[in-house]
């Protein structure tokens, strides 16, 4: 079993749309939570970042973790075109040694005019 | 700031050639990493470095090299290309253990 699992979709939505994307994990030593997009042929771009269980707000994004379900998700309010893009998930454990991210593979959203 | 920079963009390699790919952060961060990422497999951890003169394995280390003698600066080298290695490769940076790590443009590699 992966360390982090994500739909890896394709999600398909009308603009205008509440986005939620998913991921869930094993390692309950997981403390920190992120979520980038990645635009097609860019690099990962930092979207939101978490310590811990609770929600996190910016803008039209808002990230949720629930560490009692090992569930964390990012939902986009007013999903625009400029939305369409890969979203990961990335998780690192509260540890001072060994590999420092672990990422899921993505979930691919594409946001209809 | 430029961030993380990484050179070249794109490379073509014949089977058994080396090359070096660049990373390179501007923002002082102690950590860097390097990954590759492949159609449904996600980014995979490469080699890391906590610090110059510190580097450690990651996920899948074999045929790659890195070594970090100064702050800024993480290449990484292929000792001997194998198509497999077709990939694109993603540098990245944080401030330390358990800060969000800032990822570089990429390089897309083909070894034929």
């Amino acid at each position: 079993q992966k360390e982090v699992e994500q739909d890896p979709g394709p999600l398909s939505v009308p603009e205008g749309a509440i986005v939620s994307l998913n991921c869930t994990y094993s390692n309950s030593a997981f403390q920190y939570f992120m979520w980038y997009r990645q635009y097609s042929r860019k690099g990962p771009e930092l979207l939101m970042y978490t310590y811990s269980s609770g929600n996190k707000e910016d803008g039209r994004f808002t990230a949720q973790v629930d560490k009692s379900s090992k569930y964390i998700s990012l939902f986009i309010r007013d999903s625009q075109p400029s939305d369409s893009a890969t979203y990961l998930c990335a998780m690192s454990p509260n540890t001072n040694t060994g590999n420092q991210f672990y990422f899921g593979t993505g979930t691919s959203l594409t946001v209809i005019p | 700031n430029a961030g993380v920079t990484q050179t070249p963009k794109f490379q073509v390699l014949k089977t058994g050639q080396s090359m070096t790919l660049q990373c390179a952060q501007d923002m002082n961060h102690e950590y860097m990493s390097w990954y590759r990422q492949d159609p449904g497999m996600g980014l995979r951890l490469i080699h890391y470095s906590v610090g110059a003169g510190i580097t450690d394995q990651g996920e899948v280390p074999n045929g790659y090299n890195v070594s970090r003698s100064t702050t800024e600066d993480f290449p990484l080298r292929l000792l001997s290309a194998a198509p497999s290695q077709t990939s694109v490769y993603f540098c990245a940076s944080s401030y330390g253990r358990n800060y969000e790590q800032y990822f570089g443009p990429g390089t897309r590699l083909t070894v034929t």
